[in-house]
């Protein structure tokens, strides 16, 4: 079971808007920033969202973090075929010494 | 471009140490300015973070494993390593090593990731 609760699926049409949600504790996403990472099928993760809402070079505006108390948002606005994947958020918790936790991961279909 | 690439046995028996090193190519691991850590999936489940360490050699651990873990850095040859001890099936799964910048607010975000390297433990 993952420290940060994510819906298992979400799904939408090509064009369309989807956010998925990620729920945490004072510990974690309470007190520190959020990251979302894109996870194609075989590949390795991707860094899609640091620091709340800031993009990496190269990643499409069509994707916007979000954080507000405890609880943060992936939005992906104009969906396309190729964003297909699973989306995981994850953020440093700062009980134990810290360490990092991930939410469970959100599989992503195009319908 | 900083590239990084696992290496070790794809197969460990059970009770025995799984080892595995992450060679870092096209950057210099003693640069100081990123934290080096280990992070596994197993088959068709989520993320587990495992540790990191940093140049000096300080690490942090993910408290459900640091009984059994151990990461080190060897900056002479641009690698740092996982040892994870006593290994049970449900230490089965593909390992990531990754950085994350030493910046703040980016400490835990992992802008580059290694392809991973399958592990299966079994006799």
């Amino acid at each position: 079971q993952s420290v940060l609760t994510q819906p298992p699926s979400a799904s939408g049409t090509p064009g369309q808007r989807v956010t998925i949600s990620c729920s945490g504790s004072s510990s974690n996403i309470g007190s520190n920033t959020v990251n979302w990472y894109q996870q194609l099928p075989g590949t390795a993760p991707k860094l899609l969202i640091y620091s709340n809402n800031q993009r990496p070079s190269g990643v499409p505006d069509r994707f916007s973090g979000s954080k507000s108390g405890t609880s943060a948002s992936l939005a992906i606005s104009g969906l396309q075929s190729e964003d297909e994947a699973d989306y995981y958020c994850a953020a440093w918790d700062d009980s134990l010494n810290g360490h990092v936790v991930f939410g469970g991961g959100t599989k992503l279909t195009v319908l | 471009q900083v590239q990084l690439q696992e290496s070790g046995p794809g197969l460990v028996k059970p009770s025995q140490t799984l080892s595995l090193t992450c060679t870092v190519s096209g950057g210099s691991i003693s640069s100081g300015s990123y934290y080096w850590s280990w992070i596994r999936q197993p088959a068709g489940k989520g993320l587990e973070w495992i540790g990191r360490i940093y140049t000096s050699g300080s690490t942090n651990y993910n408290p459900s494993l640091k009984s059994r873990v151990t990461i080190s850095v060897d900056t002479s040859k641009n690698q740092f390593s996982l040892k994870l001890s006593s290994v049970t099936a449900a230490d089965t799964a593909v390992y990531y090593c990754a950085r994350a910048p030493t910046v703040k607010l980016q400490r835990d975000a992992f802008d580059i990731w290694g392809q991973g390297t399958m592990v299966t433990v079994s006799s």
